[in-house]
């Protein structure tokens, strides 16, 4: 059984780019969030997706969009780059009102030059 | 509003000997709490849960942590170090008991060291 896969694994972007991470989750979960970490901190909400829908959102600006796609994958897009968005980014799935536990993708590492 | 506190950013043991790593939480609301551990280029792994059961939590490779109420605390604990231990670990908190609902709340992350 698959775990939670994400794409690409590194990515370098510009300042000003746009960029679309992938996620797809444990076989069997249907919601889907995304964290950003940065260097040497604790992973920070970004937001959450259940039924292709936007069910929860952290403190970030609507540059930070995504999407759910009927098979439960989910993309994260972040228009106009900032040096600042440079992080890793992390996928966590999980079934809603089942399990409590989240389960974490490996991460896409971005770069911002 | 919740929040987590790390009450140490770097931990340094000797291998064979025991692991305290300290957390202090804040939540309004009855939360779920969590320890997970981040292995350099990996994913993040959980080793143990609270959900409002039982107060003293066994998880994955020994580790343990207990809940604390009147402290506000969830300290992660294991007696016996090994040289596979040293990660960086974060205390996480989820408010509600539909926890899988609820965004996590990280900590800041501390650093185990494990000496030979």
């Amino acid at each position: 059984d698959a775990g939670v896969t994400q794409s690409p694994t590194h990515l370098i972007k510009t300042r000003g780019q746009q960029v679309t991470l992938r996620c797809s989750p444990k076989s069997g979960h249907d919601t889907v969030s995304w964290y950003q970490q940065a260097l040497g901190q604790g992973p920070q909400f970004i937001f959450q997706y259940y039924e292709e829908e936007e069910r929860q959102r952290g403190n970030f600006p609507d540059r930070f969009s995504g999407h759910q796609f009927p098979n439960y994958s989910s993309e994260l897009n972040v228009n106009a780059l900032l040096l600042g968005d440079s992080a890793l980014y992390l996928c966590a799935s999980t079934r809603r009102f089942i399990s409590y536990e989240q389960y974490f993708g490996p991460g896409t590492r971005l770069t911002v030059t | 509003a919740q929040s987590v506190t790390q009450l140490d950013s770097h931990v340094s043991v000797s291998e064979g000997t025991p692991v305290l790593l300290r957390c202090n939480y804040s939540s309004s609301y009855s939360p779920s709490l969590f320890w997970y551990v981040q292995h350099p280029n990996k994913g993040l792994q959980l080793l143990l849960k609270y959900t409002s059961a039982a107060t003293l939590v066994k998880g994955i490779n020994g580790f343990e942590a207990e809940f604390k109420k009147s402290e506000t605390s969830f300290h992660l604990t294991k007696p016996s170090a090994h040289m596979s231990d040293a990660a960086e670990y974060f205390c996480v908190v989820s408010e509600g008991v539909s926890g899988s609902a609820r965004q996590l709340t990280f900590g800041s992350g501390t650093q185990l060291t494990v000496l030979p």
